[in-house]
Formats: C-alpha cells, sequence, structure tokens
C-alpha cells in the first residue's frame, strides 16, 4: 500500500511557464516533506523541504506548498529551464519508529521543451 | 572528496557470486541508509544505520547483508543473488537525530547474470 503517491508518471512543459508536480500522501503522522530531482544515472539530489507546520516553503524558483487537510503537496517552478528536466520525487518522513525514514513516491518526468 | 561517494558504479555479477558495494559519506553525518530502485518503483528503504548501529531492516532477504564499521563507510555484501534482485542500489546519508534530509550517492547500477 503506497503511503506516498505521485499519480502523474510524466509532465511536459513549455520553457519559461509554470510546472507544477503533485504529491498525495495517506499517512496523517508524516510530518517533514521533501521533494528531490533525479538525473539519468545519478542519485537523487534534494530540492526542497517543507515542515508540516507551514504551508509554503520557498527557495529561488521552487516553491512547495503543503495541504494537510487534503493530504496534499505541490512544487512549483517558476520559470521552467530545460534543465530542469529530471524525474522529481517526493518523499515524507515517518516519525514513527524512532528510524530517520523517509517514504519516497514513484517520481514525476519532468520534460522542458525549450 | 565531497558528499556521498559509491563503489563501483556498475557492477555485474553470477547469481553464484560474492560481492560488495560500498559507500562512503564526507558530510560528517550520523546515519546512513541503503536503497534499491527498480523500474517504475518507488525508492525501497532496505537498512538504516544510526550511529553505526543498524535501527531499520526492512524484511530485506539475507541473501544481503549490511556493515556499518563507522558513521562514514556502509557496506552491503552480496551473495547468491537472484535476477530479480537487478536494480540501482543507492545509498544516503543524513545528520540524524532531527536532521531529515538525506543525502544521496550517485548509486551502483547492478545487474545479476
Amino acid at each position: 500500500d503506497q503511503q506516498v503517491k505521485q499519480n502523474s508518471p510524466s509532465l511536459s512543459v513549455q520553457e519559461g511557464r509554470i510546472s507544477i508536480l503533485n504529491c498525495d500522501y495517506t499517512n496523517s503522522m508524516f510530518d517533514y516533506f521533501l521533494w528531490y530531482k533525479k538525473y539519468p544515472a545519478e542519485g537523487p539530489t534534494f530540492l526542497i523541504s517543507i515542515s508540516s507546520i507551514k504551508d509554503k516553503n520557498e527557495d529561488g524558483r521552487f516553491t512547495v506548498f503543503l495541504n494537510k487537510s487534503a493530504k496534499h503537496l505541490s512544487l512549483h517552478i517558476v520559470p521552467s529551464q530545460p534543465g530542469d528536466s529530471a524525474v522529481y520525487f517526493c518523499a515524507a518522513r515517518d516519525p514513527q519508529g524512532g528510524s530517520e525514514k523517509l517514504v519516497f513516491g514513484k517520481g514525476t518526468k519532468l520534460t522542458v521543451n525549450p | 572528496e565531497t558528499g556521498v561517494t559509491q563503489t563501483p558504479r556498475h557492477l555485474v555479477m553470477g547469481m553464484t557470486n560474492k560481492k560488495s558495494l560500498k559507500c562512503e559519506q564526507h558530510l560528517g553525518h550520523n546515519a546512513m541508509y541503503w536503497y534499491k530502485q527498480s523500474a517504475k518503483k518507488p525508492l525501497e528503504l532496505m537498512f538504516v544505520y544510526n550511529f553505526k548501529e543498524q535501527t531499520e531492516n526492512n524484511s530485506v532477504p539475507s541473501r544481503f547483508s549490511p556493515e556499518c564499521p563507522n558513521s562514514s563507510h556502509l557496506f552491503l555484501h552480496l551473495h547468491t543473488l537472484q535476477p530479480e534482485d537487478s536494480a540501482l542500489y543507492l545509498c544516503a546519508s543524513s545528520q540524524g537525530s532531527g536532521g531529515y534530509t538525506q543525502y544521496f550517492g550517485p548509486g551502483t547500477r547492478l545487474t545479476v547474470l
């Protein structure tokens, strides 16, 4: 049973426009959320995170929004650039059990067209 | 070297071979992780080590044997693997003790023949 879901396997946007990547989760105990970007043949790279006590966090072109009541978060990239083309993973921290454990979604492949 | 490094980057092995994957982190972190990434699946957490102690084993078959001699090094010993074990194996580290962000190595692409 997937606790973190990224329902769109792929997304294609035009350069300069906004990219919106979505993520849903089922476990209300998750207390910290992260977005990672992954290029082929490389490991995931940390992008941006948000604590469950906030609803928005911004870092340059990247903004993450959290809607706890809907158990939904999204990553906005504005403006999108061709170098943003990668697979984006949403992850959530599971505070239960004592380990520093992250649960990942399957990823969304973003393609930014010049 | 900076960040998290993994060797080898690619590995092809037969089902009767024994091999080891190595991970080293240069970030001063206290927690280290092994993940498996198979095609079209989420990253699957395999093992977690905090201050060299194993704190999580996610029902991983015994043909995968982790070793963490110190907070900077993590190994994954492999023996009698199956073809379905072919995947990308990723190592990560984090500060631990409330530092939730994990930093990943480039991964080892493993093929089991």
